[in-house]
């Protein structure tokens, strides 16, 4: 069946980075968006980026411009999320998702992750 | 950027109907999709475009929008509806990002 399966719970120091990774079966992984969001303990869902798995190409959020990287390996079905000079308010879940279109102004996350959960402590 | 603002609690009588809202400027170009989260658990889609369900979920759930405005609505909430519920669109940057609302506890009594 069509899924997302993501890497286990990272636990990493103030100023590391951490790579969380994101394996799509079931579909044809270049044809689709692969977006990441973020989750802090207790809070509502932040969107952080996506990637183009065809061609490579990124956007990010703002707040995140400059200290993630998305990538992927298309051999792999393989999708990476990379969160640099990592300090304590990124301790959160990280979900992947899938963006489908299904018509003008209409897209839609219809397959997530399961989430990794990244705790920052020293 | 652009913000999705939603009311941060409602609560729902067992059985009875709650509408859920999300306002802001993105949508006046874009459809919302709506998301339902349970604690612990990853968000599932519930509603998206102008009113479409995906495969699974109750029709019980509906959507609508005017203007700036987007609405989930259930129809005879079950227990198993409380959960927290987000809103999400394209940002209406024109820059290919998107946002999601600041969601909303829903609680079936």
């Amino acid at each position: 069946q069509v899924q997302l399966v993501q890497s286990g719970a990272e636990v990493k120091k103030p100023g590391a980075s951490v790579k969380v990774s994101c394996k799509a079966s079931g579909y044809t992984f270049t044809g689709y968006y692969i977006h990441w969001v973020q989750q802090a303990p207790g809070q509502g869902l932040e969107w952080m980026g996506w990637i183009n798995p065809n061609s490579g190409g990124t956007t990010y959020a703002q707040k995140f411009q400059g200290r993630v990287t998305l990538t992927r390996d298309t051999s792999i079905s393989t999708a990476y999320m990379e969160l640099r000079g990592l300090r304590s308010d990124d301790t959160a879940v990280y979900y992947c998702a899938r963006l489908v279109y299904f018509g003008p102004g209409t897209d839609v996350f219809d397959i997530w992750g399961q989430g990794t959960v990244v705790t920052i402590s020293s | 950027s652009s913000e999705l603002t939603q009311d941060p609690t409602v609560s729902v009588a067992l059985g009875q109907t709650v509408r859920i809202t999300c306002q802001g400027d993105s949508l006046r170009n874009y459809y919302a999709s709506w998301y339902q989260q349970k604690p612990g658990q990853a968000p599932v889609l519930v509603i998206y475009g102008k009113n479409n369900r995906p495969s699974g979920i109750p029709d019980r759930f509906s959507g609508s929008s005017s203007g700036n405005t987007a609405s989930l609505t259930i129809t005879g909430a079950q227990a198993e509806d409380e959960a927290d519920y987000y809103c999400n669109s394209r940002d209406s940057s024109g820059n290919h990002r998107y946002v999601f609302g600041t969601g909303t506890k829903v609680t079936v009594l």
